[in-house]
């Protein structure tokens, strides 16, 4: 089974500034997808940025970029220019391309922006 | 316009009774899912139904019992209400298969369950 961690609770950073979440995942796989989710204070789950596994290059929206190591099943969000809005909790998840299309998420991070 | 709808978004009920939570999603997606967050946060899949077929049932506990009339509604009937069954409840969307293997979920408001 896959597994997706978060060894960070909680960050902090100061608007304006950039900050970077990290995500690690198990698979025995070689297909699959990562996403990064947001949910702010109103509870929405809101996507963020997705990658598909076979794609080398680093997904970038706007001011969020991912840094993709699939080697070290490492998928970490790097928000650029925070804004106030950025607070919320980020949650990585991994999709299989095989069987059942679940999400298995890991245990979010709390990001609060100084102003 | 609302993609993935969830009725009700708070709901408050005693241990012991029975409630039902309503999803519809009008974005044409053949799969649909429910998916439990608890007090730390920690989101986890109960169910999924593609073409109104289960096709995930992770260990949850029999109580509860969802049901697809068609793949637009995926609704979660609850029974015999538990404290541990307070949490919020998200329901998701997606189309699955063939080429839409990158496509991601939708999710909805999610419905908050209190048990008192």
């Amino acid at each position: 089974a896959q597994t997706v961690t978060q060894s960070q609770p909680e960050m902090s950073v100061q608007e304006a500034e950039t900050v970077t979440l990290s995500c690690t995942y198990d698979t025995s796989e070689s297909d699959y997808y990562l996403f990064w989710y947001k949910q702010p204070p109103s509870r929405q789950m809101i996507l963020v940025i997705r990658q598909e596994a076979y794609k080398q290059q680093n997904a970038t929206e706007n001011r969020f970029s991912v840094n993709f190591q699939k080697a070290a099943k490492s998928f970490s969000l790097k928000i650029s220019d925070s804004q106030l809005g950025d607070a919320a909790m980020y949650f990585c998840a991994y999709r299989s391309n095989f069987g059942n299309e679940k999400l298995t998420f890991g245990t979010g991070t709390r990001l609060t922006i100084i102003p | 316009d609302t993609a993935v709808s969830q009725t009700p978004k708070y709901l408050v009920t005693q241990m012991g009774n029975d409630k039902s939570i309503k999803c519809e999603q009008n974005l044409g997606h053949d799969t649909m899912y429910w998916y439990k967050q608890d007090s730390k946060k920690f989101l986890k899949i109960m169910f999924s139904y593609n073409n109104k077929e289960l096709i995930i049932n992770e260990t949850v506990p029999n109580r509860f019992s969802p049901k697809s009339p068609d793949k637009a509604h995926l609704n979660l009937h609850i029974n015999s209400l538990e404290l541990g069954d307070s949490a919020v409840y998200f329901c998701a969307s997606s189309r699955t298969g063939g080429g839409y293997s990158n496509q991601p979920q939708h999710f909805g408001d999610g419905t908050r369950l209190s048990i008192l």
